[in-house]
């Protein structure tokens, strides 16, 4: 079974600031590693994913998340905040064997002020 | 090429009433996952289906939930009696055949209130 932690409930950051949204994982076999995206009333956006290569992922809307196996981390980074970014964020895993469900981290939600 | 598409968005019941929330799935899509989400909470898996078949039916609860995927239409997850505990929102993702399989599209979902 997989489990997925992101230590920090909340997230209020400057416009403009660099931002670190954590995720770390646990695992008995190799997964996968994803980020969504979740903005009011409204369904799940990807922001990047983790399958395999580069373990420096760049996605949309200038985030990028540095895979770390030996740390089981997968965390999101962007250098520079804006009031859009506003949102709840979520981490989540899926093992690479087929037909497996995704499990999904509690989120963060990321505030960003003026 | 449409997202995934769920309707409806909102949908109040009263307790008892059955609830059918409906997911039509990407173009070329045939993978489909119900997940539920109460509030201040993650998602949580619920079911996992090919067209006519449950994949994996791990997290329904046993009771009052069905979900089906027949060969011509959406995927419907059906709740039969529902109660104040149901109240959450439900999201429905897609995802393709093959390596693409790895990633799932998430519809906006229905969020359910149970009167």
């Amino acid at each position: 079974a997989q489990s997925v932690t992101q230590l920090d409930s909340q997230v209020p950051v400057f416009e403009e600031a660099p931002v670190e949204l954590r995720c770390n994982y646990s695992s008995s076999v190799s997964v996968y590693l994803f980020w969504y995206v979740q903005y009011p009333n409204q369904g799940l956006q990807l922001l990047l994913k983790y399958l395999s290569g580069s373990t420096l992922v760049k996605g949309i809307n200038g985030f990028e998340a540095e895979f770390n196996k030996s740390q089981t981390s997968f965390h999101l980074r962007k250098p520079s905040v804006h009031i859009s970014d506003t949102a709840e964020y979520f981490c989540a895993v899926t093992p690479h064997n087929y037909g497996q469900n995704f499990v999904f981290g509690p989120g963060t939600r990321l505030s960003v002020l003026p | 090429n449409a997202g995934v598409m769920q309707n409806p968005r909102h949908l109040v019941r009263r307790r008892g009433q059955e609830a059918r929330l409906r997911c039509s799935p990407m173009k070329g899509h045939s993978h489909v996952y119900w997940y539920r989400q109460l509030p201040e909470e993650g998602l949580k898996f619920m079911v996992y289906l090919q067209k006519e078949n449950i994949i994996d039916e791990s997290g329904m609860p046993k009771e009052r939930f069905s979900a089906e995927f027949p060969k011509e239409g959406p995927s419907i997850l059906r709740i039969q009696q529902v109660v104040r505990g149901d109240s959450a929102a439900y999201f429905c993702a897609s995802s393709p055949e093959g390596q693409s399989r790895r990633t799932q599209y998430f519809g906006p979902g229905t969020r359910l209130l149970v009167l």
